[in-house]
């Protein structure tokens, strides 16, 4: 089965950027999708198909994918960016998720 | 506006069965296909399953720890989705989401989400 591999927490600065990978075989040819979870909330997509953002969704969130690995960009953290991420692939029929990441805005 | 609204969780012995609602409004419920995602306490999240819009066949696909115990299925005039859960175990305990999935460019994504339903497996 495939496996998506993120680090476990990232810390940032306010007003610096957040850089959050999601590791795969190959993954840069497939589609990623990344879910934004703050505490007791449900996810919400920030990013899909590698670099496309929702509407309501700032431009300070953006995305990139190639070769083994996918980037979560957050540009000028906030505060209110304090969450856990999950980028997402879809992989032989099935939803696979990575095991998610904390970031810490301090 | 898109509302997905989970119900049927709660406490349940390991062994028996129990099944899961989401209620959706705000679309066409028939025209999409939807997925249920777990969390266990302090964990990730994990891709339970999902059924295709009937356009695709209407067929379910499913996790390999729950293949063979847990079925979904959904009631299009009532844009009610199911998941039937049975054998359940203690690894089972998490909150429910349900989520409506976009397919685009051959993958699937999950653009809204419920809040959630806690399942909650203990003797």
């Amino acid at each position: 089965s495939y496996e998506l591999t993120q680090p476990l927490s990232v810390s940032v600065a306010p007003g610096q950027t957040a850089r959050i990978t999601c590791g795969g075989n190959n993954i840069g040819d497939k589609n990623v999708h990344w879910y934004q979870q703050k505490p007791g909330q449900a996810p919400v997509l920030v990013i899909y198909r590698d670099s496309n953002r929702p509407s309501g969704i700032p431009e300070r969130f953006s995305g990139s994918n190639s070769g083994n690995t996918a980037t979560l960009t957050i540009t000028r953290a906030q505060v209110g960016d304090e969450a856990d991420y999950y980028c997402q692939v879809w992989a032989s029929s099935t939803g696979v998720f990575g095991g998610g990441t904390k970031v810490t805005v301090l | 506006e898109v509302q997905l609204v989970e119900s049927g969780g709660g406490l349940v012995q390991p062994g028996r069965s129990l099944r899961l609602s989401c209620t959706a409004s705000g679309f066409t419920f028939g025209d999409y296909a939807m997925s249920w995602v777990r969390q266990a306490p302090g964990k990730g999240l994990e891709w339970v399953g999902f059924i295709r819009s009937k356009a695709y066949g209407g067929t379910t696909d499913y996790a390999a720890s729950v293949k063979g115990r847990f079925t979904i299925s959904s009631d299009d005039s009532k844009s009610i989705a199911y998941l039937q859960m049975n054998s359940l175990k203690t690894e089972d305990t998490a909150v429910y989401y349900c989520s409506r999935d976009l397919l685009e460019l051959g993958t699937y994504y999950f653009d809204y989400w419920g809040q959630g339903t806690l399942v909650t497996v203990s003797s």
